[in-house]
């Protein structure tokens, strides 16, 4: 079955402890990207990436680091979470940037307090 | 910036009843419109697209109208049901990106 999957689904963590939050894709998507959910904001996107080894700011970068080392992976790292980035996470794939179908995961709620 | 505004925020219709979502989008160069499904504890799920050279499209009891003179697009679902009771995203490709709105939550009443 073609997923994304992310990991962990919830988290509640302290301010300040750095976390990563996985994503994989099973349907060699070379394009990724990560996107926060709040409300009335919609969905903003964080980070992107192209490519293996190739990845870019979205929107709200800041607070954000990313990687991409292989197609399947793309995790979400916060070096020093604080709490305004409490929020619901989701990672996306698709073929390419523009003009696909984007295929998201369940979602991730952070908490960090 | 280039941007996606949709409307309204919050919609309840009677079960069996039509709903209308609207959005409108700032790039003159878009040309990819999909529309996506969020239920409660799952990601948004693509549910239809329209693409510019296309002014109206349909998949059973939903349906995607495109006006690229005004830069609005609207989803139309025809006879609701309870299932149908999500938040719904639209879409844009912009230059260089592609920009969602900031959803709706409709709710259908049995």
């Amino acid at each position: 079955e073609a997923q994304v999957t992310q990991n962990p689904r919830y988290l509640i963590t302290v301010t300040g402890k750095k976390l990563t939050v996985t994503c994989s894709q099973n349907m060699n998507h070379e394009y990724m990207s990560w996107y926060r959910q709040d409300p009335g904001l919609g969905l903003r996107q964080i980070y992107y990436s192209m490519n293996v080894e190739v990845t870019d700011k979205g929107d709200v970068p800041e607070g954000y680091k990313v990687s991409r080392k292989e197609k399947r992976n793309f995790p979400l790292i916060l070096e020093s979470p604080s709490p305004n980035q409490t929020s619901l996470y989701f990672c996306a794939s698709s073929l390419g940037r523009l003009n696909t179908e984007a295929f998201f995961g369940q979602g991730t709620r952070l908490t960090v307090v | 910036g280039e941007n996606v505004e949709q409307h309204p925020s919050t919609l309840s219709v009677q079960e069996g009843d039509s709903a209308v979502i609207k959005c409108t989008y700032s790039d003159s160069a878009s040309n990819y419109f999909p529309w996506y499904k969020q239920e409660l504890g799952k990601g948004p799920q693509l549910i239809i697209d329209i693409r510019s050279n296309v002014g109206e499209k349909k998949d059973q009891r939903i349906a995607v109208t495109l006006n690229k003179t005004a830069k609005h697009f609207s989803l139309h679902i025809t006879e609701t049901q309870p299932e149908d009771s999500a938040v719904y995203f639209c879409a844009a490709s912009m230059v260089n990106d592609m920009r969602f709105g900031a959803g709706t939550r409709l709710t259908v009443k049995p």
